[in-house]
């Protein structure tokens, strides 16, 4: 199907364990973006990348990890995991990341993973 | 630091009425600027955006206003209705951010 999907949609892991959350788009966008959502914070940048093999940091990187070998996947891996990790990760995809222009370049995003980390 | 922010986390209106969210924020580089609505446990999808050399864009029963000088934007739904009952996030981007507000829950009463 075309669009964005994320897997799982639900995660429950330990503390210390390694979690990978994975994200695929179908529609070539160059941008894909990592978000957690919080109650209080909205949504907060993770990573994000331009294009396969470049990846940057965004508001809240510290404990994340990603890499990007193949256009369409954007995976988010969560090293040793935390309680303060729990939370609800959403990835998104972009033609562009944002310009004053005439131009509409709004974030599909993904269903969303809840991610409990006890 | 919130760059952007929206200070209402929760609104109420009667079906039929107008609905006014509201959103500032403090980066004079965002020159773009986006609101999404999210269902529960639905991703945000996008609504209506606006380019900071405008200063009202409209699609239907939604309206964004965009005041520079005051670094403020607000979406009005006219007329409001149920199925608009949702969280609302206000985006910000330019050089190279981008920033959402904390959101607001939008409840539209039949």
């Amino acid at each position: 199907d075309a669009g964005i999907t994320q897997s799982p949609r639900y995660k429950i892991t330990e503390t210390g364990r390694q979690v990978t959350l994975m994200c695929h788009q179908t529609w070539s966008h160059s941008y894909m973006f990592w978000y957690r959502q919080d109650l209080g914070h909205g949504l907060r940048l993770i990573y994000y990348s331009a294009a396969a093999d470049i990846t940057d940091k965004g508001e809240v990187p510290d404990g994340y990890v990603v890499s990007r070998s193949k256009t369409e996947n954007f995976p988010l891996t969560l090293e040793s995991a935390t309680r303060s990790q729990t939370s609800v990760y959403f990835c998104a995809s972009s033609e562009s990341l944002g310009q004053a222009s005439q131009t509409s370049y709004e974030q599909y995003f993904g269903p969303g993973t809840r991610l409990t980390v006890t | 630091d919130q760059q952007v922010k929206q200070n209402s986390p929760s609104l109420s209106v009667q079906e039929g009425r107008i609905s006014i969210l509201n959103c500032d924020y403090t980066n004079s580089m965002f020159d773009y600027f986006l609101w999404y609505k999210k269902y529960p446990a639905e991703g945000p999808t996008f609504l209506i955006s606006i380019s900071s050399i405008k200063d009202k864009n409209e699609d239907g029963r939604f309206t964004v206003f965009l005041n520079k000088s005051a670094k403020h934007l607000s979406l009005h739904i006219v007329p409001s209705q149920p199925g608009d009952s949702a969280v609302y996030f206000c985006a910000a981007s330019g050089d190279n951010d981008m920033r959402f507000g904390a959101g607001t829950r939008l409840t539209v009463k039949p």
